[in-house]
């Protein structure tokens, strides 16, 4: 299996305001992601995080609201900008060995 | 339209009897298949995969089934324990055409003592 290291583990913000969460991973891992998981529902790929160019994004989801920065293989960061209470929700990191995903402990974000 | 659905959102199974989670796909082009737990405040953690030219695979307590005629999965635990409870999400993927999995909507399984 492949490490992943994500922090912070939870965190209560005020609406309009910006936090970034981060994500360590081993280097077995080849790809980085982001999903998101909404209370009750399953998850959903946020965008792939690529080494040193932009993310690239699945629909619905664009980079000003979810800026993505991977400056090397092994780690990342997504922020989630301008938050509001639509934005609570569990925010996880993923690394990609093979076939196989690997997933961070996930963030539980909750905005007031 | 979801692609990847589990169609029972619960499932309650008495410790040392069989638990059975099932999964529907509906995009042929799926062509490899992965079972996940999740506890509450943690990640998914990866169970167990099949491809599509097997139609089963085991590890331990776990079984996976895949009948592709009928594009369905299912995974059997075989005997159930207390510390199974948890969510399990099933997820689909295409080799050779991207990275993205897609996901099931989960299935809560609660294994009593």
């Amino acid at each position: 299996s492949a490490v992943i290291s994500q922090k912070p583990s939870r965190d209560i913000c005020q609406r309009g305001t910006s936090l970034t969460i981060q994500c360590q991973v081993d280097s077995q891992v080849t790809m980085m992601f982001w999903y998101r998981q909404q209370p009750g529902q399953s998850l959903t790929l946020i965008a792939t995080a690529n080494q040193g160019s932009e993310a690239t994004y699945e629909s619905g989801f664009v980079i000003d609201k979810f800026p993505i920065s991977r400056p090397n293989l092994t780690f990342s960061t997504l922020t989630v900008s301008n938050m509001s209470p639509e934005d609570s929700s569990i925010y996880l990191c993923s690394g990609r060995k093979g076939r196989e995903a690997f997933f961070g402990q996930g963030t539980r974000l909750t905005v007031v | 339209d979801q692609q990847v659905k589990q169609n029972s959102p619960s499932l309650s199974v008495q410790e040392g009897r069989i638990s059975i989670l099932n999964c529907d796909y509906t995009n042929s082009m799926f062509d490899y298949f992965l079972w996940y737990k999740k506890y509450p405040a943690e990640g998914p953690t990866f169970l167990i995969s099949i491809s599509s030219i097997k139609d089963k695979n085991e590890d331990g307590r776990f079984t996976v089934f895949l009948n592709k005629s009928a594009k369905h999965l299912s995974l059997h635990i075989v005997p159930s324990q207390p510390g199974d409870s948890a969510v399990y999400f099933c997820a689909a993927g295409v080799h050779n055409a991207g990275n993205m999995l897609t996901f099931g909507g989960g299935t809560r399984l609660m294994v009593k003592p």
